[in-house]
């Protein structure tokens, strides 16, 4: 089944205390990125890739690492959550950018205490 | 200044009222993409549709339909007959192409939350 995977799915956990959401999809996508859906504010991006050489920046990118080692991957690295990181992520992936639409994985529920 | 704007933050109706979701947009490119996504109450975003710049045909789908207007940068979606499993949040996207554009970003609108009452 073709599908965007990420863990986990809900997170509570301290301020400061570095954690990492993964973000898989099995489409052979080049395109990943990452967003946070926040009550009045939509969704905004905070880092995207074109492939496996591209990332570049979002909307809100502060506070927040990625990596894209390989095509599949794409994790969101927060080294210091504080709680205004307090969100539902979302990572998405489409064939490639532009025109072509992207597929959400089913989200993560983070809560910085 | 938002890139794109959906006015509406919260439409309620009564079933099989039709009712239209209002999406602006802004930007200086001449190509474009332009995007609608769901998300009902279970939380997942599902796509709807897409149109590009040069194509300003108005497309149905069944109950669903969109309206592109490049002279009012404006991308509106309407359900007809609504029914309780339209109940969702609605979102309308952009993505540019053009020279001096960034590409691979993604703006989407502040989603309007869509209630249809039995």
């Amino acid at each position: 089944e073709a599908q965007v995977t990420q863990n986990p799915r809900y997170l509570i956990t301290v301020t400061g205390k570095k954690l990492t959401v993964t973000c898989s999809q099995n489409m052979n996508h080049e395109y990943m990125s990452w967003y946070r859906q926040d009550p009045g504010l939509g969704l905004r991006q905070i880092y995207y890739s074109m492939n496996v050489e591209v990332t570049d920046k979002g909307d809100v990118p502060e506070g927040y690492k990625v990596s894209r080692k390989e095509k599949r991957n794409f994790p969101l690295i927060l080294e210091s959550p504080s709680p205004n990181q307090t969100s539902l992520y979302f990572c998405a992936s489409s064939l490639s950018w532009g025109i072509y639409e992207q597929y959400f994985g089913p989200g993560t529920r983070l809560t910085v205490t | 200044a938002q890139k794109v704007t959906q006015a509406q933050t919260e439409i309620s109706v009564v079933e099989k009222e039709d009712v239209t979701l209002d999406c602006v947009y802004e930007t200086r490119d001449t190509t474009y993409y332009l995007f609608w996504y769901k998300q009902p109450p279970s939380g997942e975003l599902v796509f709807l549709i897409r149109r590009n710049s040069f194509d300003e045909q108005n497309e149905i789908s069944g109950r669903y339909s969109w309206n592109f207007q490049k002279s009012t940068s404006s991308f509106n979606f309407t359900i007809t007959a609504s029914q309780v499993v339209d109940s969702a949040v609605y979102f309308c996207a952009l993505s540019e192409a053009g020279r001096g554009s960034t590409l691979g970003r993604l703006y989407f609108g502040r989603g309007t939350q869509l209630t249809v009452w039995p």
